[in-house]
């Protein structure tokens, strides 16, 4: 089965500067990797998905994910962070043969002017 | 793109009575629809999935007969919370897809703050 670590429960980022959100899986083939932004009080937005080809995926937003098969890891990151990126960011993997999605522990951002 | 709805957004009632939530997908025909549970700053946990027509699949862990999931059209899945308790308080998403792969999106709806007193 598979699992994801997200290893940062909460970041704080000024506004402007660059965001890295770590997130390492666990799966024995080769995963299908999400990357979720939640607001409060609100559901699931998709930032960005890896199935396979190119590692470094882009997504909405801004927002980028580099897939590293030799580390297990599939990071997020922006560049210039803005303070309506302030939310929780949940790391998700998936199988190729399965339909359910595990899901990491969720990273908060929380974005300081 | 794809829209997903949920009614109630949030609910409060007296322990021992039920309470159904409806997932509605919008905009496209939704084959798979999946009900997770949010515990405050928790992940997502999984609780069944369901296709449209058939009984759902639970994860291990939880009561069927207390989550009762019913996803008669393809545009419609309900959970029922039954003789619900405080400890059924809790954030529940939908999230629907066009079919069961984790390769096809899952589209989540904006959740449902259930509140047990």
């Amino acid at each position: 089965a598979q699992s994801v670590t997200q290893p940062d429960i909460h970041i704080t980022v000024s506004e402007g500067a660059s965001l890295e959100l770590r997130c390492n899986y666990s799966y024995g083939a080769t995963p299908y990797l999400f990357w979720y932004v939640q607001s409060p009080g609100q559901g699931l937005q998709l930032l960005l998905k890896y199935f396979s080809g190119d590692t470094l995926v882009q997504g909405i937003k801004g927002f980028e994910a580099e897939f590293k098969r030799s580390q297990s890891s599939f990071n997020l990151r922006k560049p210039s962070v803005h303070w309506s990126d302030a939310a929780e960011y949940f790391c998700a993997v998936g199988a190729s043969n399965d339909y359910k999605l595990s899901f990491g522990a969720g990273t908060t951002v929380t974005v300081r002017a | 793109g794809a829209v997903v709805s949920q009614h109630p957004s949030r609910v409060i009632c007296k322990s021992g009575t039920s309470v159904k939530i409806e997932c509605r997908s919008l905009d496209f025909q939704a084959t798979t629809m999946f009900w997770y549970r949010q515990f405050p700053k928790k992940s997502l946990m999984l609780m069944a999935t369901s296709n449209e027509g058939s009984k759902a699949t639970y994860e291990q862990g939880v009561e069927k007969d207390k989550f009762l999931i019913n996803h008669a059209s393809l545009t419609l899945s309900t959970l029922t919370v039954t003789s619900a308790h405080p400890e059924d308080s809790s954030f529940y998403i939908c999230s629907a897809s066009t079919s069961g792969g984790a390769d096809n999106e899952q589209f989540f709806g904006p959740g449902t703050r259930l509140t047990v007193l």
